[in-house]
């Protein structure tokens, strides 16, 4: 069954360090997400992606916050000064097509920034 | 903004119980889904819904879509260990991104 992948499963950084969190979603989906969960909390939205360009972002996604998919197959999340509160888990989703689609999720990087 | 709110925040049943857990919206959602998530694990769909008043089954589950398309309720029958978890709904945006708004989370422990 097709799965949606995310690199690292963990990744420990300082604060202020840039960090690159890599997904690998399904490959016939054009809708492509990243979602951020804090410990214990719910899952929140962060940024859509459509049609090789962002169509939404939540007030959470700063200007530090970046994605790209630059080769048809990646889509990463490009943090460029970590803060502390910054740790979370991050989650990549893809839809394969707009409404009433089941989204389908990676199993998530845990970033810890110290 | 959009807000999913779920009742209860957490409980504790024993095995074998059924468990029943509700979604609410302040918006109205035409696509609902239930995901279930197990520790440092992604989500995992278990339902979704797509048609107000609209009851789905999944083995043990069941899920309904209220016909305000404001609410959702979960219902797991025979509760066993593997059951433990955070369940969330969530509601799907209706246009251009169809981002997903998730609820606050239900907290289920099983007692053996």
């Amino acid at each position: 069954e097709p799965e949606v992948t995310q690199t690292p499963s963990h990744q420990v950084t300082q604060m202020g360090q840039e960090v690159i969190l890599r997904c690998v979603p399904i490959s016939n989906h054009l809708y492509f997400y990243w979602y951020r969960q804090i410990l214990g909390q719910k899952v929140e939205f962060l940024v859509s992606f459509y049609n090789n360009e962002i169509s939404e972002k939540s007030e959470i996604f700063d200007d530090q916050f970046s994605v790209e998919r630059p080769d048809g197959s990646n889509f990463t999340l490009k943090i460029r000064s970590t803060k502390l509160e910054d740790s979370a888990m991050y989650f990549c989703a893809s839809l394969r097509q707009g409404l009433a689609t089941e989204a389908f999720f990676g199993q998530g990087t845990r970033l810890t920034v110290v | 903004g959009q807000q999913l709110n779920q009742s209860p925040q957490s409980m504790f049943i024993q095995e074998g119980e059924d468990v029943s857990m509700n979604c609410t919206s302040s918006s109205i959602f035409n696509t609902w889904l239930w995901y279930k998530q197990d520790p440092g694990e992604g989500p995992v769909l278990l339902i979704a819904l797509y048609k107000a008043g609209e009851l789905t089954s999944n083995g043990r589950l069941t899920a309904q879509f209220g016909t305000t398309r404001k609410d959702s309720f979960l219902n797991i029958s025979a509760s066993i260990p593997s059951d433990v978890g955070i369940y969330f709904c969530a509601g799907q945006a209706t246009s251009g991104t169809y981002k997903y708004i998730f609820g606050t989370g239900t907290r289920l422990k099983v007692l053996a």
